[in-house]
């Protein structure tokens, strides 16, 4: 089992491009969450997918930030326009449906943005 | 999510158990105990959790006090691989919120 898969690992954006990053579940996994930790800060969570669904997505950014988890493929966390401000480390997160594990989370390494 | 209280920092001599506090004293019937820690930059690890009863894995032992309003990670023999932060986090669901979390330290 290969764990939660992110790329990149790293990213160097301009500012104005824009940043997709990739998130694979663990096999079996259905619920990806994304998480963003600003340097020197603490983590913050952004959304919360299932499958073709996003459940909570309270904690994005009202602009430039997307997120989706396609019936096939990765999720992925797309950000336009990027600012200077979006530099940060982007975690992924999967967890079973149904089950004992239920409410476990298991993260990725992260991809680290950041915008020149 | 009930609002979990943690110490900034603690330090562990190596090989030394490593008791690492947590109040949650809002915390509802149904909410479970969870234990997560990164260690610098990586992605955050679950070590543990639970509901009243204690607990205890390869990784750590959890003890929730009867009234739940608190609990104690434990890891029997801190090594320096142990330094992190450790979040003790709170919650019903499946959205995990961080707080700050303890630093902790591992000397040798």
């Amino acid at each position: 089992n290969a764990g939660v898969m992110q790329n990149p690992r790293h990213l160097v954006r301009r500012r104005g491009q824009e940043a997709r990053l990739r998130c694979s579940p663990m096999k079996g996994h259905s619920h990806v969450y994304w998480y963003r930790q600003l340097p020197e800060e603490g983590l913050k969570f952004m959304v919360y997918l299932q499958k073709e669904n996003i459940i909570d997505e309270s904690g994005m950014p009202k602009e430039r930030f997307s997120a989706e988890f396609p019936k096939e493929g990765p999720s992925i966390l797309r950000i336009q326009q990027v600012v200077r401000g979006d530099s940060a480390a982007y975690f992924c997160a999967s967890s079973p449906q149904t089950g004992p594990g239920a409410n476990v989370l298991t993260f990725g390494a992260g991809s680290r943005l950041t915008v020149l | 999510d009930a609002k979990t209280t943690q110490p900034p920092s603690m330090d562990c001599a190596e090989g030394r158990a490593a008791n690492l506090p947590c109040n949650h004293s809002t915390i509802s019937g149904n909410e479970y105990v969870y234990w997560y820690r990164q260690i610098h930059s990586q992605g955050p690890q679950y070590i543990i959790h639970g509901l009243k009863n204690n607990e205890t894995n390869e990784m750590a032992s959890l003890i929730i006090t009867e009234d739940r309003k608190s609990s104690t990670l434990i890891l029997p023999h801190a090594t320096l691989r142990d330094t992190a932060v450790y979040y003790c986090i709170v919650k019903r669901g499946s959205r995990l919120t961080f707080g700050e979390g303890t630093q902790l330290t591992v000397n040798p």
